[in-house]
Order: C-alpha cells, then sequence, then structure tokens
C-alpha cells in the first residue's frame, strides 16, 4: 500500500534550526510537497522537489533522496509565527498527491 | 482576487439529510479537487475534475458526488449525510492536470453530522 510517514509533533525554540522528515512509499514517485498548515487554516505550498538535493528557499529548505524514500524540511532562524503543521505529499504513479497526516511544530520563546 | 471560496464556513446537519458544499476559484484553473481533513489523518482525495465537463474519484468517494458545469464552480453534494462525514472539507485547484503544480486551497467547511 501506499504510506507517508512524518512525526506527529516536534518542539523547537524560537531562533533554532529544525528538520522535520518524511518517509514515503507509493506506487512510483513523480515528487515530494511540502505544505504549511496553520491551526484553522488552510494548506499553503512551500516547495517542491523532484530530483535528489536540497533546494533552499529562504529561510525554509527541503531536501529529497528518492533512493532512500526520504524527505525533510528544514526550518532556520526559527519564528513564532511558524508553529504550524507541516504536510508532507507524494505524487505517485497516477498523479494522485499522498497525504501524510502532518507534523505539529510548537515553537517555544 | 479572491482566489478560492468556499461555502458556508461551518454547518450543523442532521444525519439523513442532504446539503450542498460550493467551491468557486477565480484563477481559471483547470483542476479542481475536494478532500476531507480529519484529526490524526491525512488529507484524502474525495473527488477531482481535470476540467470543465470531466470529474474523477479519489480515495474516498463513497456518500458524496460533484459536478464540474464550469470552470469556476465545483460544488460537493451529499445525499444523506451521516454522522462519519463529519470532518473538514477543503476545496483545493490547480493550473494543469499533471499534479506537479501546486494547489490553492479555500479556506475550509467544517461539517458536523449529528
Amino acid at each position: 500500500g501506499q504510506n507517508i510517514d512524518q512525526p506527529t509533533e516536534m518542539t523547537a525554540t524560537e531562533g533554532a534550526i529544525v528538520q522535520i522528515n518524511c518517509t514515503y512509499q507509493t506506487s512510483g514517485f513523480n515528487g515530494l510537497f511540502w505544505y504549511q498548515q496553520h491551526a484553522g487554516e488552510a494548506p499553503t505550498f512551500l516547495s517542491y522537489n523532484v530530483l535528489d538535493g536540497l533546494e533552499e528557499k529562504g529561510r525554509f529548505s527541503s531536501f529529497l533522496s528518492r533512493s532512500k524514500g526520504y524527505s525533510y524540511l528544514l526550518l532556520k532562524e526559527l519564528q513564532m509565527k511558524d508553529s504550524a503543521s507541516y504536510l508532507c505529499a507524494a505524487l505517485d504513479s497516477n498523479y494522485q498527491l499522498i497525504w501524510g497526516a502532518g507534523t505539529k511544530l510548537i515553537i517555544k520563546p | 482576487t479572491a482566489g478560492i471560496t468556499q461555502a458556508p464556513t461551518s454547518q450543523i446537519l442532521a444525519a439523513g439529510r442532504s446539503m450542498t458544499l460550493r467551491c468557486t476559484q477565480d484563477m481559471r484553473h483547470n483542476a479542481m479537487y475536494w478532500y476531507r481533513q480529519d484529526l490524526g489523518l491525512g488529507l484524502r482525495l474525495i473527488h477531482y475534475s481535470n476540467t470543465a465537463g470531466t470529474t474523477g474519484k479519489g480515495e474516498v468517494p463513497d456518500g458524496y458526488s460533484v459536478s464540474r458545469a464550469n470552470t469556476d464552480d465545483f460544488p460537493l453534494t451529499l445525499a444523506s449525510a451521516v454522522p462519519s462525514q463529519t470532518s473538514v472539507y477543503f476545496c483545493a485547484s490547480s493550473d494543469g492536470t499533471s499534479g506537479y503544480n501546486e494547489q490553492f486551497f479555500g479556506p475550509g467547511t467544517r461539517l458536523t453530522v449529528l
């Protein structure tokens, strides 16, 4: 079956760095998305990786290893507004998104 | 630009009643999607539409129906609601149908079926 695994919850300190991991098992693979979702709001797009390696976008970076079925989202210089859930989603061979349950990130001052 | 809107924001519905959740986008996106989001579970695709006039079933389509009469609107209908359909429903759209494009989400409809 198809499956996305990511930690349920993480805690980090304001100003620090945090890495949120995601492993995926899908029938075929056409890329990996990360979305941010603040409590009570809609998900918003953060990144898309289809090739191995690290893609940096300001304070956020996303990494992909296709051979390991693994991705991570790296958040630097954490701010209180980064408190949110981070959703990992893999695009399968039918071009359907398979979503993880999300990682709730709690930022402490 | 409004982007993508949903109505109502929230609703309490008696079991057995029918209801239509509305979704409208003004971005002229070809693809539209309906998801439900439940605590502890990932977003689950209910139905999708790659272009006006066509629809397809997602992972959890039972009990739901959709139509796509035009590009902008993609209503989701529950014919006879059951308590297990209590959830937050998100409508989304994307420019292109390949799946590579980011999806833009509406603000959601919180539905409680009693």
